[in-house]
C-alpha cells in the first residue's frame, strides 16, 4: 500500500519569500516520488521527481525537493516565491508494485500575495 | 519528451447519453495506460489502469459497466462515460507510463446537463 499526506491544504506566502509545501509518505517499497503543479483549468506539470538517485532533487523554476527516509517526508521548497507560483501542488508517490500508478495527495493550495 | 494527447478538451453532453473520450500517446508506445478523475478543487482520484490487449483493471468503487475502457492498440486507451448523469461531470485525465516516469494527457472536462 502507498499513500501521501500533504499537511498544509492552504498555503499563503509573500512575494519574494521563501516557500515549503510539506508531504508525508507512506510505501510499502521503494517510492518514487513526485511533486505536480496544476495551474487553473491547465493539465499537470511535473516540477521534480524522486527515483532512489540523489535524495536533494532540483526541479523547474527553482522548485527542490528532500526525501528523507527517516522521516518519510518528501518536502517542496523554494527560496524566493514568484507570483506565478500561485496553483495547486500536488505530492505523488508510486512504485513499481503498483504498476507505476500514482497516488497523489489532496493537494496544497499556494497563495503569492504581493 | 513524451507526448499524450486526449480528445476532446471539453465535452457537455444531455444526462442518460454516452461519451467517449480517447487518449493518446503520441510518439511512444503504451501497454498500460491510467484515467483518473477529479471534481472541482479536489485531487486526482485513479479509476481505472487500461491494458492493452486485457481487460482494464477498475478501482475499488468505480463502476466498470459505467465506465467503460478499450485499450484497443499501444497507443490508444478510450474511457467511455454510459447513460451520464450530472454527478459524472468531472475532469478526466490519462496518463501513460514511459520507464518510471508518467506523462499526462491535458484533460478531458465532461459536464453533463
Amino acid at each position: 500500500a502507498q499513500s501521501v499526506t500533504q499537511l498544509d491544504s492552504h498555503v499563503s506566502v509573500s512575494e519574494g519569500t521563501p516557500v515549503l509545501l510539506r508531504c508525508n509518505y507512506s510505501s510499502s517499497y521503494s517510492p518514487s516520488l513526485f511533486w505536480y503543479v496544476q495551474h487553473p483549468n491547465k493539465g499537470l506539470q511535473l516540477l521534480l521527481k524522486y527515483t532512489s538517485a540523489a535524495t536533494l532533487v532540483k526541479g523547474i523554476n527553482g522548485f527542490e525537493a528532500e526525501f528523507k527516509k527517516s522521516e518519510t517526508s518528501f518536502h517542496l521548497t523554494k527560496p524566493s516565491a514568484h507570483m506565478s507560483d500561485a496553483a495547486e501542488y500536488f505530492c505523488v508517490v508510486s512504485n513499481s508494485n503498483s504498476g507505476y500508478a500514482l497516488n497523489f495527495g489532496k493537494g496544497t493550495s499556494l497563495l503569492v500575495t504581493p | 519528451g513524451a507526448v499524450v494527447s486526449q480528445h476532446p478538451s471539453w465535452v457537455i453532453c444531455k444526462s442518460g447519453t454516452s461519451v467517449k473520450i480517447e487518449c493518446r500517446s503520441l510518439d511512444f508506445q503504451a501497454t498500460t495506460m491510467f484515467w483518473y478523475r477529479q471534481f472541482p478543487k479536489q485531487s486526482l482520484m485513479l479509476m481505472a489502469t487500461s491494458n492493452e490487449g486485457s481487460k482494464a483493471t477498475y478501482e475499488q468503487g468505480v463502476e466498470k459497466d459505467k465506465f467503460l475502457i478499450n485499450h484497443a492498440s499501444l497507443t490508444l486507451s478510450t474511457l467511455t462515460v454510459t447513460s451520464a448523469h450530472p454527478e459524472d461531470s468531472s475532469f478526466y485525465i490519462c496518463s501513460a507510463p514511459e520507464g518510471r516516469e508518467q506523462y499526462f494527457g491535458p484533460g478531458t472536462r465532461l459536464t453533463v446537463t
